[in-house]
C-alpha cells in the first residue's frame, strides 16, 4: 500500500520569506502527485498537480512542485509568501488501483 | 466550473437522531466520494462510488449509509452516531474512477458535523 509522509508539521515565516514544504510517497509504481490547500475555514482546494511530463510543476497564486522519482519526493516551493498563504497544505498521491492517499498535513502560519 | 457544493455546512444531532448529508457537483463526473476529517488531520476516505454505484467502502460503520440517486447527487444517511463520529465530513468528485481514482478530485466545502 502507498504512504504519504509530510516532514513539517508546523512552519512559521516571515512575509516574503521563501518556503519548501517536503513530501515523500512510497510506492514503486506510476503515480499521480497532488498538493492541496485548505485555507482557515475553507475547502480543500487543489494547488497543482503531477501525472507525466515535465518533472517541474507550476500551480495556482505562485506555487510549484518538483517531482524527483529517484527521491520519491515531491517537494512544494513558493519563493516569496504572503500572509495569505497561512493555511494547511497537503500532500497527496494516487496510483491506479490505490485510492488517494493524503500526507498529515503541514501548517503553515505567515506572520504578517 | 469545478465546483462541489455540500449541505447543510454545519449541523448538530443527538445520537438518537437520523439525518442527511447532501453533495451536488454538476461536472459530468462519474466518481463521487465521502471522506472524514477530524481536527487537525488530513481527510479519510470513507465510500466511493462510480457511476451511480458503491464501489467502495472503507469498513465503514452501518450508522453511515450512502446513498448516490443520480450522478449528480450523492447522500449520506445518518443514524445512532457517536460523539466521536463529530468531523468534518467532506464530499467530492473526480472524472472518472479507474479501480480507485487517478483523477483530480475536486472538494466540497464540508459539512461541520457536532454529535451531542
Amino acid at each position: 500500500a502507498q504512504s504519504v509522509s509530510q516532514h513539517n508539521h508546523h512552519v512559521i515565516l516571515s512575509e516574503a520569506a521563501s518556503l519548501e514544504l517536503g513530501c515523500n510517497y512510497s510506492y514503486g509504481g506510476t503515480v499521480n502527485l497532488f498538493w492541496y490547500v485548505q485555507y482557515p475555514g475553507q475547502h480543500l482546494q487543489l494547488l497543482l498537480k503531477y501525472f507525466s511530463g515535465d518533472p517541474l510543476v507550476k500551480g495556482i497564486k505562485g506555487f510549484e512542485a518538483e517531482f524527483i522519482k529517484s527521491k520519491f519526493s515531491f517537494n512544494l516551493r513558493k519563493p516569496s509568501v504572503q500572509w495569505s498563504d497561512t493555511a494547511e497544505y497537503f500532500c497527496a498521491v494516487t496510483a491506479a488501483g490505490n485510492k488517494l492517499t493524503f500526507g498529515g498535513g503541514t501548517r503553515v502560519l505567515v506572520k504578517p | 466550473d469545478t465546483e462541489v457544493t455540500q449541505t447543510p455546512k454545519h449541523l448538530v444531532m443527538g445520537m438518537t437522531n437520523k439525518k442527511s448529508l447532501k453533495c451536488e457537483q454538476h461536472m459530468g463526473h462519474r466518481a463521487m466520494y465521502w471522506y472524514k476529517q477530524k481536527a487537525k488531520k488530513p481527510p479519510e476516505l470513507m465510500f466511493v462510488y462510480s457511476y451511480e454505484k458503491l464501489s467502495i467502502n472503507e469498513s465503514v460503520p452501518s450508522r453511515f449509509s450512502p446513498e448516490c440517486p443520480n450522478s449528480s447527487l450523492l447522500n449520506l444517511h445518518l443514524h445512532a452516531l457517536q460523539p466521536e463520529d463529530s468531523a468534518l465530513y467532506l464530499c467530492a468528485s473526480s472524472h472518472t474512477v479507474d479501480g480507485f481514482s487517478t483523477d483530480t478530485q475536486y472538494f466540497g466545502p464540508g459539512t461541520r458535523l457536532t454529535v451531542l
